[in-house]
């Protein structure tokens, strides 16, 4: 049973640039979140998708957006890329009212903005 | 504003003696708690819970403690092994809200020394 998929692993971008991560849910799954977890701080709440509609946002700026498909998988995409979007970009599922019963993350994607 | 904060950015622990690893919050709303551990290059995974109508939980040589009024709880590993070095990220969410998103604290580096 695979867990949750993340691509690419890597990835370095140049300041303004616009970036896609994606992602594809543990199977079961019908929940993605998304955390960005910067060098030596814990993961932060980017936004979460259910039934293809954006549920909750943390307080990150319009340059963050994201997508959700019909088969769950999910999307994340950056525009105007600063220094300060380096950071190791986490995906999570659940399925949706047993969040209690731990998310399931995914390695990340790390991005380095030069 | 960190509404979850882990106190200690590491812990040096002898193989076989117990790890007691620290985690405060501030919203009073938090009702469910969660442990995350995260070995490099890996996402984080999960550990063990607990809720707020409860102040321990046990599984295994893993347990968490929780002190409401002192919004504080801690994790204990008893006896510590040397594969249980990791990152181990404290996080906390309010059940019934859209999706339970994660908040969590900025992580303990637990090295256990054979």
């Amino acid at each position: 049973d695979a867990g949750v998929t993340q691509s690419p692993t890597h990835l370095i971008k140049t300041r303004g640039q616009q970036v896609t991560l994606r992602c594809s849910p543990k199977s079961g799954h019908d929940t993605v979140s998304w955390y960005q977890q910067a060098l030596g701080q814990g993961p932060q709440f980017i936004f979460q998708y259910y039934e293809e509609e954006e549920r909750q946002r943390g307080n990150f700026p319009d340059r963050f957006s994201g997508h959700q498909f019909p088969n769950y998988s999910s999307e994340l995409n950056v525009n105007a890329l600063l220094l300060g979007d380096s950071a190791l970009y986490l995906c999570a599922s659940s399925l949706s009212g047993a969040e209690n019963y731990g998310y399931t993350f995914g390695s990340g994607t790390r991005l380095t903005v030069v | 504003d960190q509404q979850v904060k882990q106190n200690s950015p590491s812990l040096s622990v002898q193989e076989g003696r117990i790890s007691i690893l620290n985690c405060d919050y501030t919203n009073s709303m938090f009702d469910y708690f969660l442990w995350y551990k995260k070995y490099p290059a890996e996402g984080p995974t999960f550990l063990i819970s607990i809720s707020s109508i409860k102040d321990k939980n046990e599984d295994g040589r893993f347990t968490v403690f929780l002190n409401k009024s002192a919004k504080h709880l801690s994790l204990h590993i008893v006896p510590s092994q040397p594969g249980d070095s990791a990152v181990y990220f404290c996080a906390a969410s309010v059940t019934g809200a859209a999706g339970n998103k994660l908040t969590f604290g900025g992580g303990t580096r637990v090295l256990v020394k054979p």
